[in-house]
C-alpha cells in the first residue's frame, strides 16, 4: 500500500534531550512538510523540503532541524532548543512543489516532553 | 497576507440534520488552490476535496457537497443527513500559487459532534 508513515506514534522525551521523528513515503512525491498542532489549533508549518537535498524553514522553525538524505525520508529532530515540543506533529507529501495539488498526511507521532 | 477563518469552533448536531461547515479566506493570488480535510480522533488528516480559484463549480460527493463563492471568499462545506461517524474535526486550507512552495495555510478548524 501506498501511503506515509510516521514513528512512533507516541513519544516520551525529558526535557533537555534532542528526538527525532521519522517521516517515510512510498508515494514518489517530491515534496514533503513538517506540521506541528496544538489543541484546539490549526497546523503550523515547521519545515517543507522540495526536492532532496534541499529544506526551506517553514513559519515555526526555530527548535527544530530536518534532513533530506532520501527522496523517502524526512526526519524532524526537535531540539532541546525548541521552548515548547509538547505537540502533535503532522508529516506531509505531495506530488507538486507548487501547492496545487493536496497534501496526503501521515498518522502523526504525539510527543510529549516533561 | 494569506488567511483562512473557520468561525465555527465546535458544532452539535443529533444524527440524520444537515451541517454546514464555513470557511473563509483571504489571498491576493489570482491563482490559488482551497482543500478540506477531516481529521478522525485518531489524528490523521483525511482529503476530502481539492478546488482551484477558476473553478466556481458546485460538488457533490455522496452526502458531502461544497460550495465555492469568489465574490464572498467562502468555501463551505454541507453534509447532509450526519451520521455518527461524521463526527471530527474538520479543517480549511488554502494555497496560494505566489507562494510557491505548496505551504497549507489552514483554519482553526471546527470540531463536529453528531449525537445518534
Amino acid at each position: 500500500d501506498g501511503g506515509i508513515t510516521q514513528s512512533p506514534k507516541y513519544l516520551f522525551r525529558k526535557e533537555g534531550q534532542n528526538v527525532t521523528l521519522s517521516c517515510e513515503q512510498n508515494l514518489n512525491h517530491d515534496a514533503m512538510y513538517w506540521y506541528r498542532q496544538d489543541p484546539g489549533q490549526g497546523l503550523r508549518l515547521i519545515y517543507y523540503s522540495q526536492i532532496v537535498n534541499d529544506f526551506q524553514k517553514g513559519d515555526i522553525a526555530e527548535g527544530y532541524s530536518v534532513s533530506r538524505e532520501k527522496k523517502e525520508s524526512f526526519p524532524l529532530t526537535v531540539t532541546s532548543a525548541q521552548k515548547n515540543p509538547t505537540a502533535f506533529y503532522l508529516c506531509a507529501s505531495s506530488i507538486d512543489q507548487q501547492g496545487s495539488y493536496e497534501q496526503y498526511f501521515g498518522p502523526g507521532t504525539r510527543l510529549t516532553v516533561t | 497576507a494569506q488567511k483562512v477563518t473557520q468561525a465555527q469552533t465546535e458544532i452539535s448536531v443529533v444524527e440524520k440534520e444537515d451541517v454546514t461547515l464555513d470557511c473563509v479566506y483571504e489571498t491576493r493570488d489570482t491563482t490559488y488552490y482551497l482543500f478540506w480535510y477531516k481529521q478522525p480522533p485518531s489524528g490523521e488528516l483525511v482529503f476530502l476535496i481539492r478546488r482551484n480559484s477558476f473553478d466556481e463549480q458546485n460538488e457533490i460527493s455522496g452526502r458531502y457537497s461544497w460550495n465555492f463563492q469568489k465574490s464572498t471568499s467562502s468555501f463551505n462545506f454541507t453534509i447532509t443527513a450526519s451520521q455518527v461517524v461524521d463526527s471530527a474535526v474538520y479543517f480549511c486550507a488554502l494555497s496560494g500559487r505566489s507562494s510557491n512552495t505548496g505551504k497549507l495555510i489552514f483554519g482553526q478548524g471546527t470540531t463536529l459532534q453528531v449525537k445518534p
